[in-house]
Order: structure tokens, then C-alpha cells, then sequence
């Protein structure tokens, strides 16, 4: 049933260890989104795909990098993990560019120690 | 510097009673916003949206108003029920669609039996 779905639910890092989250959609749909919410705060788009087109928001910091190697999967890679990148990372897809809304993922809580 | 606002955090209404949930935005492109609900350890869904041609939109209990000469928008729950408890956004996006959204930081209701 679930449409967006993303793993794992929960991670644990240590400070510079990368991490991979990944996120896969049962929707085929064309975009794929990943958004950065920390607590109390609005969720933040950091970037998304059009297809295999990558579109990078102009203040996302380089340690964050996406792959894209299908229309179904996205990961999101933390290259080296601060304090400040714990966060609800959140995966959402879109159909095309003229549909009425994103459909989000449950999440994946970041914690890094 | 937030384009999208919503200036309370926490919301706590009576069973039954109406909730009005406020948002505000700064940016006047802005033509499209939705609203979006969120429960605990899931992803925002979808709830209402609203075209900047309109005024106002109806959809059984949920009524989003927009007021553009002040840039106000609102969203009413009638009558509020204890399902309705959970975070909600105000999102907007500045080209007719759901492509590229910003969100407000969220508020969030409780109903109070």
C-alpha cells in the first residue's frame, strides 16, 4: 500500500561518518524531492530530480549529494556528518510539474553523535 | 528570512468547536498554497489547496480562505474533531503549482475533548 517509502525509519551516525538514506516510490512518478526539517522548523527543500535532471537548491551545503539511478529510488548521501545535519529527512514525489500536490515519505530521523 | 509564516506554534481547540489555523507570506508571486497535515513519525499529507484566482475553498469540514491584499491565508476546521490533532503547514509556491513549495514552520492542534 505504502506509495513513498523510506529507509530506514531511524539512523544513528557518528560525527563524519557518511550516511546514505534511501527513499523508493511505487507511484512512477517523474520528480522526486528531498527536504531537511529541523525540529520546530519548516521543512527545507535541499534538492530533486526531474527524471534523471538534478536540480541543487543554491544554499544546500556540497556535503550533501543525491543519486538518482532509476525512476523508482533516491538516495540521499551525507558525506560527512555534522551535529547540525540531525534532522527529519523527508522524501516526496510529484507526478509532473502541473499536479496539485508532493506526495511525502514518513521520514527518516537523523541523529548524529 | 521566512516567506512563509505562521505565527503559531501551538493551537488548542474544544471538540467540536472551530479551529482557524493562520499563515502570512511576504512574497507576492505566490499563486498557489496548500495545506498540509502531519501526525507523529508520519509525512505531511496533503489536506486543501487554494489558486491565488480564488478566495476561498471547500472541502467537507475544511475551508481555506486567502486574502491576498494582505497576504493572509487561513485555514478553518468545523466542527474540530480529535483526529484533527497534529501539525499543520501552510506551503506556497509561486508558479501554479505543487512543483516547488515553500513551507511554514508548522502549528500545531490539539482538540480537547
Amino acid at each position: 500500500d505504502a506509495m513513498v517509502i523510506q529507509n530506514p525509519r531511524y539512523q544513528v551516525t557518528q560525527f563524519g561518518k557518511p550516511v546514505t538514506l534511501s527513499c523508493s516510490q511505487t507511484l512512477n512518478h517523474n520528480v522526486m524531492y528531498w527536504y531537511q526539517q529541523k525540529s520546530s522548523q519548516a521543512p527545507k527543500l535541499l534538492f530533486h530530480y526531474y527524471d534523471k535532471d538534478f536540480n541543487n537548491e543554491a544554499d544546500t551545503p556540497d556535503n550533501f549529494q543525491s543519486r538518482r539511478p532509476n525512476t523508482s529510488f533516491c538516495f540521499l548521501d551525507i558525506r560527512s556528518p555534522g551535529l547540525g545535519d540531525a534532522a527529519m529527512y523527508l522524501c516526496a514525489t510529484l507526478p509532473g510539474f502541473s499536479t496539485d500536490t508532493q506526495y511525502f515519505g514518513p521520514g527518516t530521523r537523523l541523529t548524529v553523535l | 528570512d521566512q516567506q512563509v509564516k505562521q505565527n503559531s506554534p501551538s493551537l488548542s481547540v474544544q471538540e467540536g468547536r472551530i479551529s482557524i489555523l493562520n499563515c502570512d507570506y511576504t512574497n507576492s508571486m505566490f499563486d498557489y498554497f496548500l495545506w498540509y497535515k502531519k501526525y507523529p513519525a508520519e509525512g505531511p499529507t496533503f489536506l486543501i489547496s487554494i489558486s491565488s484566482i480564488k478566495d476561498k475553498n471547500e472541502d467537507g469540514r475544511f475551508t481555506v480562505f486567502l486574502n491576498k491584499s494582505a497576504k493572509h491565508l487561513s485555514l478553518h476546521i468545523v466542527p474540530s474533531q480529535p483526529g484533527d490533532s497534529a501539525v499543520y503547514f501552510c506551503a506556497a509556491s509561486a508558479d501554479s503549482s505543487a512543483s516547488k513549495i515553500i513551507f511554514g514552520s508548522g502549528t500545531r492542534l490539539s482538540i480537547r475533548p
